[in-house]
């Protein structure tokens, strides 16, 4: 089974410029979450769906951070205007419903703002 | 609030048992779950307790004691490629399907 695929794997760009990280999740999964991860800040849950709809936004840290899910295979993270502060791992991940299944995450974004 | 506190490291040596604690403060409990990362590469699920004792999966098993809101992954015959992060999490009370994450513990294992 293909795993949750994340799409780049390494992103380097400058300060200012638009970022958009994308993300498709296991078939059949009906919640997907968005993290980032920093050694200062840990693992941090920035939004998550379920069903396509977004459920809880509020660790987006800003409203220059965005999340869609236009359909149940796919979801953009976009970044606009992109700072140095914003340079993480960003990973996704997905699940189904049930209150013993676990999340499984894809290999992340390295993200770098110069 | 909900928090969770783990060590941030542990040290122990190859082929020996190491126990990794983790206390929870939450305003509801749903269950504890333990997840393992390796430098560079993605959380992967480890195991869940729902209810009080003891999980076993091979090599590696995890306790959960509800009265004590206190959990532990237990890791035996360690193996240099144990060496990872190891985090705990809760479900959070306001959504079964959203997690609340400890800091992690690196675990350093030494030959």
């Amino acid at each position: 089974d293909a795993g949750v695929i994340q799409s780049p794997r390494h992103e380097v760009t400058e300060m200012g410029q638009e970022v958009t990280l994308r993300c498709k999740p296991i078939s059949g999964h009906d919640y997907l979450f968005w993290y980032r991860q920093t050694m200062m800040r840990g693992l941090e849950l920035l939004i998550y769906f379920n069903n396509n709809v977004p459920i809880d936004d509020s660790g987006m840290p800003e409203d220059r951070f965005s999340a869609k899910m236009p359909n149940a295979s796919f979801s953009t993270l976009k970044i606009q205007p992109s700072e140095p502060r914003d340079s993480a791992v960003y990973f996704c991940a997905s699940m189904t419903g049930g209150k013993n299944q676990p999340q499984h995450f894809g290999d992340g974004t390295r993200l770098s703002i110069l | 609030g909900q928090s969770l506190e783990q060590p941030s490291e542990v040290t122990a040596v190859e082929g020996a048992i190491v126990q990794i604690n983790c206390t929870y403060q939450t305003s509801g409990f749903y269950g504890l779950s333990w997840y393992q990362q390796h430098d560079g590469g993605a959380p992967t699920f480890l195991s869940y307790n729902a209810l009080d004792g003891l999980e076993e999966t091979g090599r590696f098993s995890s306790f959960l004691s509800r009265s004590d809101s206190y959990g532990y992954l237990l890791l035996q015959e360690l193996q240099m490629k144990d060496s990872a992060s190891y985090f705990c999490a809760v479900r959070s009370p306001d959504s079964n399907y959203q997690l609340i994450w400890g800091a992690g513990t690196k675990l350093i294992i030494k030959p």
